[in-house]
């Protein structure tokens, strides 16, 4: 089936650093959806992207949608005490565009 | 507009036992999916009912069901409880086909 893989796995900054994440697939993805998740909470919707070669921009968040469809990017700048947790990519299967695969996550810890 | 909700937030069952997990979704969205998360296998997709009709399915075993009301209020159910069963299950509403957002899920402990 389709699988996404996303990298790192985690990453430990100093506060204001950027951080860049990615997910990658063997498939061909029509959309890409970033997820930030919370301990003990649901993940929340960051950014949707739907097409090929999109860059979009939610405050300090940037993700882009590669140009193969096989791949998605998520930049955070300037990072703040906030933006720990972990962050996962996501996106509908050829079964079905409610079902999504998400990737294994990336957690993201930030030292003062 | 209130976001989704989950119930109860929190429980404990023993093996063997079953289990109904209820989610509202946001006003107007009218498909509900539910995921499994856990450690190991990370969020995995169970099913999604589209108006009161299972539209898509996962690769769970029949013990996990699922139903849809005509208010769009979705329940899932888990059968004869096992102690992999224990994870965090999350109910997301949708109201296109690619954007889903989740409520805080439901954390079940197995014992």
């Amino acid at each position: 089936g389709q699988q996404l893989n996303q990298s790192p796995q985690s990453m430990f900054i100093q506060e204001g650093e950027d951080v860049s994440m990615n997910c990658t697939s063997s498939s061909i993805f029509n959309t890409w959806l970033w997820y930030k998740q919370d301990p003990g909470e649901g993940p929340v919707l960051l950014i949707a992207l739907y097409k090929a070669g999109e860059l979009t921009s939610n405050g300090r968040l940037t993700a882009q949608f590669g140009i193969t469809r096989k791949d998605s990017f998520l930049n955070i700048s300037a990072s703040i005490p906030s933006d720990v947790g972990i962050y996962f990519c996501a996106g509908p299967t050829s079964q079905g565009a409610q079902k999504l695969v998400f990737g294994q996550g990336t957690r993201l810890t930030i030292n003062p | 507009k209130a976001g989704v909700t989950q119930t109860p937030r929190y429980l404990i069952k023993t093996r063997g036992q079953q289990v109904t997990l209820s989610c509202s979704p946001i006003s107007g969205h009218r498909s509900v999916s539910w995921y499994q998360q856990t450690p190991g296998q990370g969020l995995q997709f169970l099913f999604e009912y589209f108006s009161e009709t299972q539209r898509n399915k996962g690769n769970f075993p029949g013990r996990f069901s699922g139903r849809q009301f005509s208010n769009s209020r979705s329940e899932m159910n888990v059968s004869t409880l096992e102690l992999g069963d224990s994870a965090l299950y999350l109910c997301a509403s949708s109201p296109t086909q690619e954007t889903q957002y989740f409520g805080p899920g439901t954390r079940l402990l197995v014992l």
